[in-house]
């Protein structure tokens, strides 16, 4: 079975720091998203991307967040300036092109501790 | 536009008793749907899912959907509640066609009672 790997597992930061966190989505698919889960809450769409560029965004995807495709096979999400809100965990997905078997696949996320 | 309502925010049963987690959806594309269940502090895990194949999922652990397309609904069931299935669970729906976006339910949390 494929999966999509997001590494780290578990990353501290400090308060104004910048982050990247990095996502393998699997191999043939063409769209990819970012949500996190901030604890006990739900989980929150942030940004899909397809075609190298944002489809869409949610308005907690602000200046500070960026994405990026940078070698065909890694997908990252950066907070420039973390904030200690930023804390949560973080889930990347990807999907297959449209047809009969869509399907969407989600890494074990990265729990992003800011201090 | 679509969306993912999952109508209970928790749900409580005893152990060895059957477990229905509820989920509605509306999409304008033939969607697929996904039950995913997040363990305490771990990451998302994949229970099934519904690509426009057969509309009753297998999934692991027992667990099984019913993809209803006239009452919209994507409900997970399982006969036999156990301690281990305490989680939260995930209702997820993919449109297919078109731009694809991956829309969470808000989950339901699963207390089973010894």
């Amino acid at each position: 079975e494929p999966e999509v790997t997001q590494t780290p597992s578990h990353q501290v930061t400090q308060m104004g720091q910048e982050v990247i966190l990095r996502c393998v989505p699997i191999s043939n698919h063409l769209y990819f998203y970012w949500y996190r889960q901030i604890l006990g809450q739900k989980v929150e769409f942030l940004v899909s991307f397809y075609n190298n560029e944002i489809s869409e965004k949610s308005e907690i995807f602000d200046d500070q967040f960026s994405v990026e495709r940078p070698d065909g096979s890694n997908f990252t999400l950066k907070i420039r300036s973390t904030k200690l809100e930023d804390s949560a965990m973080y889930f990347c997905a990807s999907s297959a092109p449209s047809g009969l078997d869509t399907e969407a696949f989600f890494g074990q996320g990265t729990r992003l501790t800011v201090v | 536009a679509q969306s993912v309502t999952q109508l209970d925010s928790h749900v409580s049963v005893s152990e060895g008793t059957p477990v229905l987690l509820r989920c509605n959806y509306s999409s304008s594309y033939s969607p697929s749907l996904f039950w995913y269940v997040q363990h305490p502090n771990k990451g998302l895990q994949l229970l099934l899912k519904y690509t426009s194949a057969a509309t009753l999922v297998k999934g692991i652990n027992g667990f099984e959907a019913e993809f209803k397309k006239s009452e919209t609904s994507f409900h997970l069931t399982k006969p036999s509640a156990h301690m281990s299935d305490a989680a939260e669970y995930f209702c997820v729906v993919l449109p297919s066609g078109g731009y694809q976006k991956v829309t969470f339910g808000t989950g339901t949390k699963l207390q089973v009672i010894p």
